[in-house]
């Protein structure tokens, strides 16, 4: 049974790109979230996808969106990136239906290089 | 608003001493309360968590937490340390274990031989 699944695995780009992060979650799950983690911190929450929607967001500027598929795999987009977006970009995902008392369940991360 | 505080972002032990991290949480309602290890150039894996019920709780690799309301507290203990506990472990919170979790700034493990 194949973990959250995450791509690419480095990515380096420049101010003003834009960049898409990709995440497929682990079998049976429905939920998806995303986190930004700096270096030498605590991952900060991005935002939640369910049913192909928005769910709950962090205190992140609208310069990142996302979007969740029918097979409930997501994307992280960033526009107009900043060297501070420079970060572990981690993917989170949580069982299909399930309690409240459900854990979610970490990718290995992209690791994101804005220079 | 929820929040979490590790004391201490570095913490360093002998091998087959007790290891103690320390969390301390804030909620304005019940918490759910996380401990996740980082391996080097990994993601999360969860040790352990409390949800409701029994307030000690065991996780993987020999680890606990005890989940003390009173003081605001939720530490992750193991008795023997072991040269591969050497990592970063994240306390979180959140109000439900589906939902946006608040993590701390993390403690970094050194065992020492």
């Amino acid at each position: 049974d194949a973990g959250v699944t995450q791509s690419p695995t480095h990515l380096i780009k420049t101010r003003g790109q834009q960049v898409t992060l990709r995440c497929s979650p682990k079998s049976g799950h429905d939920t998806v979230s995303w986190y930004q983690q700096a270096l030498g911190q605590g991952p900060q929450f991005i935002f939640q996808y369910y049913e192909e929607e928005e769910r709950q967001r962090g205190n992140f500027p609208d310069r990142f969106s996302g979007h969740q598929f029918p097979n409930y795999s997501s994307e992280l987009n960033v526009n107009a990136l900043l060297l501070g977006d420079s970060a572990l970009y981690l993917c989170a995902s949580s069982p299909l239906g399930g309690a409240s008392t459900d854990t979610q369940y970490f990718g290995p991360g992209t690791r994101l290089t804005v220079l | 608003a929820q929040s979490v505080t590790q004391l201490g972002s570095h913490v360093s032990v002998s091998e087959g001493a007790l290891v103690l991290l320390r969390c301390n949480y804030s909620s304005s309602v019940p918490p759910y309360l996380f401990w996740y290890v980082q391996y080097p150039n990994q993601g999360l894996q969860l040790l352990l968590k409390y949800t409701t019920g029994a307030t000690l709780v065991k996780g993987i690799n020999g680890f606990e937490a005890e989940f003390k309301k009173s003081e605001t507290s939720f530490h992750l203990t193991k008795p023997s340390a072991h040269m591969s506990d050497a990592a970063e472990y994240f306390c979180a919170v959140s109000d439900t274990g589906r939902r946006a979790l608040t993590f701390g700034s993390g403690t970094r493990l050194q065992v020492q031989p």
